[in-house]
């Protein structure tokens, strides 16, 4: 199957500072992304989604300001948490479709956040 | 707004028993239901999709059915096996079918024991 990657997996960051995710389609191209928040033993929660060369779309209650999020190839997004406290402190995981009528989602490993 | 209920309790079975998982939704029937397994610390895999106009569907040892009158789809383990041990999602997409966005089910997490 269609495999994504995610970088860093792990990061420790100090309050206050900004950390920038990747998530790559290795290959397939990504018509268009997903990144999700999972906090433990609930459920993931879909942030934004990024399509390519445009503007993401934030869900409800996602601050566009403090997660950027870039979409600069068709195998590239970034999703940068800015000014990072404790609370931002979560499970961030990406997916990718890669257009079609497929619906399925390919889904990085995820990347674990840690705000001191 | 849609909501999701899956077993809330951890599924303990033995192996070589059938597992099965619930998945319940309140509002709108969508227009198709995924299954994805999630272990610890890792990111979701895909497994199924079935679609509104199906009611069954099958994968090897897995079996997925979907019943719109109910609002319920049922996820199936036969001859399950302790590699089998896993948290299940079940996934719908946004009403009208957003381009892929999904909403997740809490997951039920299934132990087998050998």
């Amino acid at each position: 199957g269609a495999v994504v990657s995610q970088h860093p997996s792990r990061v420790i960051c100090k309050s206050g500072t900004s950390v920038k995710i990747e998530c790559r389609s290795l290959d397939f191209q990504a018509t268009t992304m997903f990144w999700y928040r999972q906090f433990p033993k609930q459920s993931l929660m879909l942030m934004a989604t990024s399509n390519e060369g445009s503007k993401a779309t934030y869900e409800q209650g996602v601050e566009k300001d403090k997660f950027l999020i870039n979409h600069a190839s068709l195998t590239l997004s970034t999703l940068t948490v800015t000014s990072a406290h404790p609370e931002d402190s979560s499970f961030y995981i990406c997916s990718a479709i890669s257009g079609g009528l497929t619906y399925e989602q390919y889904f990085g490993p995820g990347t674990r956040l840690t705000v001191t | 707004s849609q909501k999701i209920e899956q077993n809330s309790e951890a599924l303990n079975i033995q192996e070589g028993k059938t597992a099965t998982l619930t998945c319940n939704y309140t509002n709108y029937s969508p227009a198709y239901l995924q299954w994805y397994r999630q272990d610890p610390g890792r990111g979701p895999v895909f497994l199924l999709l079935i679609r509104e106009n199906e009611k069954e569907k099958r994968k090897e040892r897995l079996k997925v059915t979907f019943d719109t009158t109910l609002k319920q789809s049922l996820f199936h383990i036969t001859a399950s096996q302790p590699a089998d041990s896993a948290t299940y999602l079940c996934a719908l997409d946004m009403y009208g079918n957003q381009g892929g966005k999904l909403i997740f089910g809490q997951g039920t997490e299934l132990s087998v024991k050998p």
